[in-house]
């Protein structure tokens, strides 16, 4: 059963960091890996979608990398802004099911 | 605006009235989904329709009862829920194939009184 882990749960830093969030599935047979951003109380916004054969996708100051072998994609941030605070998911694709498997979230806070 | 249109965006309800969730995708996407979120938990699959076919049902209580009419249109009926089903449901579309994008959309935050 695939299950996924995002770590830290929460994060807070100072603008202009550049930052990293982590995610892990334990399941390594993924067809891809999405990230999306959730600010509260909204919906999900997709940000990167990463194929099993590529190894990373970007997207201005975002950054995804994927590792299937080792069951992690990570997700770089450059340069954080206040306006990057949102909760951050990570969401792989069930393998005999229609249904994306989400982390818990990592929450992250930019002040200025 | 992500293609994916949700109504409404809030909705409080006692627990004897019934009610629908509206769904709807300008995409050209084949699969819609129903995902729900509670509290302090990872978002949790209720419903998949692929071409208007239901594909999954996430064991998911009867009173709740999806509807899908058309592959751009998805609801969502609420009657005799409870408490714990307050909750922001998602609504999400993909071209139905596991290598592609989902998009979501922006909830809908259900207060059961």
């Amino acid at each position: 059963k695939q299950e996924v882990t995002q770590i830290p749960a929460a994060l807070s830093v100072p603008e202009g960091e550049n930052l990293v969030l982590n995610c892990s599935f334990t399941d390594s047979a993924i067809y891809n890996l999405q990230w999306f951003r959730q600010d509260p109380g909204k919906g999900l916004t997709s940000l990167l979608l990463i194929q099993s054969s590529q190894r990373e996708q970007t997207s201005g100051r975002l950054n995804a990398s994927l590792d299937k072998s080792s069951g992690r994609s990570t997700l770089y941030i450059a340069a954080s802004q206040p306006g990057d605070s949102a909760t951050y998911l990570c969401a792989v694709p069930s393998y005999n099911t229609d249904k994306l498997i989400f982390g818990t979230g990592t929450r992250l806070q930019v002040f200025p | 605006e992500t293609g994916v249109t949700q109504t409404p965006r809030h909705l409080v309800m006692g627990m004897t009235n019934k009610k629908s969730l509206k769904c709807e995708q300008h995409l050209g996407h084949n699969a819609m989904y129903w995902y729900k979120q509670s509290a302090k938990k990872p978002l949790e699959l209720m419903f998949v329709y692929n071409f208007k076919e239901q594909t999954e049902n996430n064991s998911v209580p009867s009173r709740f009862s999806p509807e899908c009419p058309n592959s751009s249109h998805l609801f969502l009926h609420l009657h005799t829920l409870q408490p714990e089903d307050s909750a922001l449901y998602l609504c999400a579309s993909s071209h139905g194939q596991r290598n592609t994008e989902a998009f979501f959309g922006q909830g809908t935050r259900l207060t059961v009184v």
